[in-house]
């Protein structure tokens, strides 16, 4: 079973555009949504993340949405940069528990000059 | 800003072989984790371990594998005889609390790539 479905699996955006990733979960215990951020070479690093307790949740460019009732939430990129040119991976778990987060597959982002 | 450091960077083992993947967790961490990628697959969970024993292991995560803490530092993963499918990125995190928040959670080294050939 695919805890957490993520999509697209990758984006091609002009730069000065939207960028937008969706991800669904599927166990409503989970209450922590992460997003990552990994370049090549690198190790996934931490971008924004929301409780449920929020819909949105705003960080510079970045901006979390968060629907409970439809198990969704989603990485709105505003202004995309080409320095954005990444990949994306939501995930989602328990925030107290250490117990393990389940990552969706990634969407590769590319942020055309 | 602390890293987790993770040694090396890049091995390739013939199949069967024994490998020791290390990491070098953030100091003042207490809990960490491994995970593996399969080149342009999801990041998976293999293991967390705190107080010096295994918390929570996924399937993958079978007789094949153990983790060790042997000193103040390091924290090692073994896979006793390499599989051809066991080749991935292999990444390190660890964790101050079990609390995740807004602002923190995991900190992921840069990953070792483990090429079984």
């Amino acid at each position: 079973q695919q805890q957490v479905k993520q999509s697209p699996q990758s984006l091609i955006v002009q730069k000065g555009g939207i960028s937008i990733i969706n991800c669904a979960y599927e166990n409503t215990a989970f209450d922590y949504f992460p997003w990552y951020q990994q370049f090549p070479g690198k190790g996934p690093a931490l971008l924004i993340a929301i409780r449920p307790d929020v819909s949105e949740k705003k960080e510079g460019r970045f901006t979390i949405s968060f629907n409970k009732s439809a198990k969704q939430f989603s990485l709105h990129i505003m202004d995309s940069q080409p320095g954005d040119s990444a990949t994306y991976f939501c995930a989602a778990g328990p925030s107290n528990t250490g117990n393990q987060f389940y990552f969706g597959t990634g969407t590769s982002l590319t942020v055309i000059p | 800003e602390p890293e987790v450091t993770q040694t090396p960077s890049h091995q390739v083992t013939q199949m069967g072989q024994e490998v020791i993947l290390r990491c070098v967790p953030i100091s003042n961490h207490l809990y960490f984790y491994w995970y593996r990628q399969i080149l342009g697959q999801k990041v998976e969970f293999l293991v967390s371990f705190y107080n010096n024993e295994i918390s929570e292991k996924s399937e993958i995560f079978d007789d094949q594998f153990s983790v060790e803490r042997p000193d103040g530092s390091n924290f090692t993963l073994k896979i006793r005889s390499t599989k051809l499918e066991d080749s991935a990125m292999y990444f390190c995190a660890s964790s101050e609390s079990l609390a995740f928040g807004e602002d923190y959670g995991y900190t992921f080294g840069s990953g070792t790539r483990l090429t079984v050939v």
